[in-house]
């Protein structure tokens, strides 16, 4: 059954900690792509990758990192320098040729 | 900057009904634009994906339509049901190769039965 999984579906963070989401497809997608939303908000992007071992700065990076060592995976790093983390993170991937993106069920992030 | 506006933020309708979502972006020079639609506290599903060459594209009870040089899209439901009742989010993807998506914030939907 192909698809994306994210993991954890909820998230607790504490203060000055680092939290690493999962996003992993087997579509055999070459695009990736990190999302954030926020309440009322559309989504805004946060990283991307077109390629394993390569990947850019959305509009909202600071405070965030990933990393793509594997095609299938994408992770994404909340590190304590972003200091408004509590959001619903999206990840999506992509063919080029095709465009159309493709969402995992998100993983809400929450601060104690 | 690009930027995509959905209006109504909201809209409630009694079952049957059709019904017209719009989308509006202030830079016309797209590559495509997508229509999702997103269930609370859930992830994002494709309904819709239109070139910037096409003029509009059709799935089951779904149209949406874009005109470009207006920078303008409508996604038009018909005969409304219960199950459409979510947030249809509209995005547009740049020009340049290698970007992602910018999403308007959505437009919630009710259809009472």
């Amino acid at each position: 059954d192909g698809g994306i999984t994210q993991s954890p579906k909820y998230l607790f963070r504490k203060e000055g900690q680092n939290v690493t989401l999962s996003c992993e497809q087997n579509l055999n997608h070459d695009a990736m792509y990190w999302y954030r939303q926020d309440p009322g908000q559309g989504l805004r992007l946060i990283y991307y990758s077109q390629i394993v071992n390569d990947f850019q700065k959305g509009d909202i990076a600071e405070g965030y990192s990933v990393s793509r060592e594997k095609k299938e995976s994408f992770p994404l790093t909340v590190t304590s320098a972003q200091k408004n983390p509590t959001a619903f993170y999206l990840c999506a991937s992509s063919m080029q040729e095709q465009e159309t993106q493709y969402f995992g069920p998100g993983t809400r992030l929450l601060v104690l | 900057k690009q930027e995509v506006t959905q209006i109504p933020a909201a809209l409630s309708v009694p079952e049957g009904e059709n019904l017209v979502l719009n989308c509006s972006f202030t830079d016309s020079a797209i590559y495509n634009l997508q229509w999702f639609r997103q269930d609370p506290g859930k992830g994002l599903t494709s309904l819709l994906l239109i070139q910037s060459s096409q003029r509009e594209q059709t799935s089951g009870r779904l149209n949406a339509s874009l005109d470009k040089s207006s920078g303008r899209s409508t996604l038009y439901i018909a005969a409304s049901q219960p199950g459409d009742s979510a947030t249809y989010l509209c995005a547009v993807r740049r020009s340049q190769a290698g970007t992602a998506l910018i999403f308007g914030k959505g437009t919630t939907l009710s259809v009472s039965s």
